[in-house]
């Protein structure tokens, strides 16, 4: 079965570095993309990155970076020089790629890493 | 260009009451999905459309359901509301579905049910 671990329930980076939040996936699908969400504590889930399977290139948007590792089955997010709005919840995800067979929008969460950013 | 709406932001029902909640997915885009957050069981996926249709649907008893309309709105209903579906109710819209296409979110709908 689908499925997304985010190992590290909280984390904490200075304002200005970068830091990396992981995210590893299990899933038998050889088509299948991968997702980071940032979500404030006002609720909503603002799309921050998106990875395909077969994208050779790691993802990147902005201050954003997707560093994929297929073999290791492993999709880390790094943000790049760190602000204090950067500080939310963060969500990793992966969408099912048999788009025949129902997988569509349905997203599989990982539980979610609580980012705080220091000054 | 309009990012997903969903209103109303916020609702307080109580339990045996049913809810409607509404979508707006970004212009063109074409498949509407719905996912409930709760502190307990995280994001869970409740059910996607696309052209009216339901194409998919999460492990949710039939009190939830959903339809959409031909202009790519969507509506999700809640019958008889139990404590437990108190939720932050979310919204999202893709042009098709497809696997290699972003998937973006509205605000969400908090729901309270006293």
């Amino acid at each position: 079965a689908q499925k997304i671990t985010q190992t590290q329930p909280g984390m904490f980076v200075q304002e200005k570095e970068a830091v990396t939040l992981d995210c590893t996936y299990d899933t038998s699908d050889q088509s299948y993309g991968l997702f980071w969400y940032k979500q404030p504590s006002s609720g909503e889930m603002i799309f921050l990155i998106y990875q395909g399977s077969y994208d050779e290139q790691n993802a990147t948007e902005g201050r954003y970076s997707l560093n994929f590792q297929k073999a290791r089955k492993s999709a880390n997010l790094v943000i790049s020089a760190s602000q204090l709005g950067d500080s939310a919840m963060y969500f990793c995800a992966m969408r099912e790629g048999r788009q025949f067979s129902g997988g569509y929008n349905k997203l599989i969460f990982g539980a979610g890493t609580r980012l705080a950013v220091h000054p | 260009k309009a990012g997903v709406t969903q209103t109303p932001r916020y609702l307080i029902k109580t339990r045996g009451q049913q809810v409607t909640l509404s979508c707006s997915p970004i212009s063109g885009h074409r498949s509407v999905s719905w996912y409930q957050q709760t502190p307990g069981q995280g994001l869970q996926f409740l059910f996607e459309y696309f052209s009216e249709t339901q194409r998919n649907k999460g492990n949710f008893p039939g009190r939830f359901s959903g339809r959409q309309f031909s202009n790519s709105r969507s509506e999700m209903n809640v019958s008889t509301l139990e404590l437990g579906d108190s939720a932050l109710y979310l919204c999202a819209s893709s042009f098709q579905g497809r696997t290699n296409e972003k998937l973006f979110f509205g605000s969400g709908t908090q729901l309270s049910v006293l």
